[in-house]
C-alpha cells in the first residue's frame, strides 16, 4: 500500500516553462487536493477534486490547471512557471467523510 | 483568506510539560482537523472532531472544540522530544464535508531533553 505518490521530488524550472507534478494514490479515495507550503504562510489550497470528473478551485488557483480522469489520479500542471510558484506542493487525498486526508511527501520547486 | 489563525506562533517547553495550542476561524465548520509537520516531511493528520463535537482523546492528544468562539485547542500531555515538529489545524468550512480543507498557519512546537 503505497499511499499518496508525488513525483518529481525536486524539480528546477527556467521561467516560462510549464511542467505536470504528479500525484497518485492507491487508496480510492474521493478526495484529492493540492497545496503549496511558502515559509510563513502555512498551507494553502490550489485545486481540489471530490471525485472523478469533478474539480474546482482553492485559494490561489491562478497559474495552475488540474484535472481528474481518474481516481488514482490528479495532475497539478503549472502553464508557464513565475519565480513566485517557487514554493512546497503537496497533495493529499481522502475518503469522503472520513477521518483526514494523507499526504505526500512533497515536491520542492524552484522556479529561476 | 478563509484561514484561521492559531496561536502561539511558536512555543518551547521542557520534556514532561503539557503544550497547548489553539486555533480560531472565521465562519462555521462542518469539521476541524489537526495534523502534524516534522521538518521537511510531509503532514501526518492526528485528530478530527466533527462540529457536534466538543471534546476527543487519542493517546496523549486532547482536542477540544467551542464553536460558540469559533475555536479550537489542541492539547500534547507529557511531551517528548519527538513532539518537536510544526502543529496546523485546518478546517471544512460550511455545513457539508465538502473535502476543501482550509489550514491555519501553524505551531512550531520545540520540546527541549
Amino acid at each position: 500500500n503505497a499511499g499518496v505518490t508525488q513525483t518529481p521530488k525536486f524539480q528546477v524550472l527556467k521561467t516560462g516553462q510549464s511542467m505536470t507534478l504528479q500525484c497518485a494514490q492507491d487508496m480510492n479515495h474521493e478526495y484529492m487536493s493540492w497545496y503549496r507550503q511558502d515559509p510563513g504562510m502555512g498551507l494553502r489550497l490550489i485545486h481540489y477534486s471530490v471525485g472523478a470528473g469533478i474539480t474546482d478551485q482553492g485559494e490561489v488557483p491562478n497559474g495552475y490547471n488540474v484535472s481528474r480522469s481518474t481516481t488514482e489520479d490528479f495532475p497539478l500542471r503549472l502553464l508557464s512557471a513565475a519565480p513566485s510558484q517557487t514554493s512546497v506542493y503537496f497533495c493529499a487525498s481522502s475518503y469522503i467523510g472520513r477521518d483526514g486526508y494523507t499526504f505526500g511527501s512533497g515536491t520542492r520547486l524552484t522556479v529561476v | 483568506s478563509q484561514q484561521g489563525e492559531e496561536d502561539p506562533q511558536a512555543l518551547s517547553i521542557q520534556e514532561g510539560e503539557n503544550a497547548t495550542m489553539n486555533c480560531s476561524y472565521k465562519t462555521s465548520i462542518n469539521n476541524l482537523q489537526w495534523y502534524r509537520q516534522n521538518s521537511g516531511r510531509g503532514l501526518v493528520h492526528l485528530i478530527l472532531i466533527r462540529s457536534n463535537e466538543r471534546e476527543k482523546h487519542s493517546g496523549r492528544l486532547r482536542v477540544t472544540l467551542d464553536t460558540s468562539k469559533k475555536s479550537s485547542s489542541l492539547l500534547i500531555t507529557a511531551s517528548r522530544a519527538a513532539d518537536t515538529a510544526s502543529y496546523f489545524c485546518a478546517t471544512v468550512y460550511g455545513s457539508s464535508n465538502t473535502g476543501k480543507l482550509i489550514f491555519g498557519q501553524g505551531t512550531t512546537l520545540q520540546v527541549k531533553p
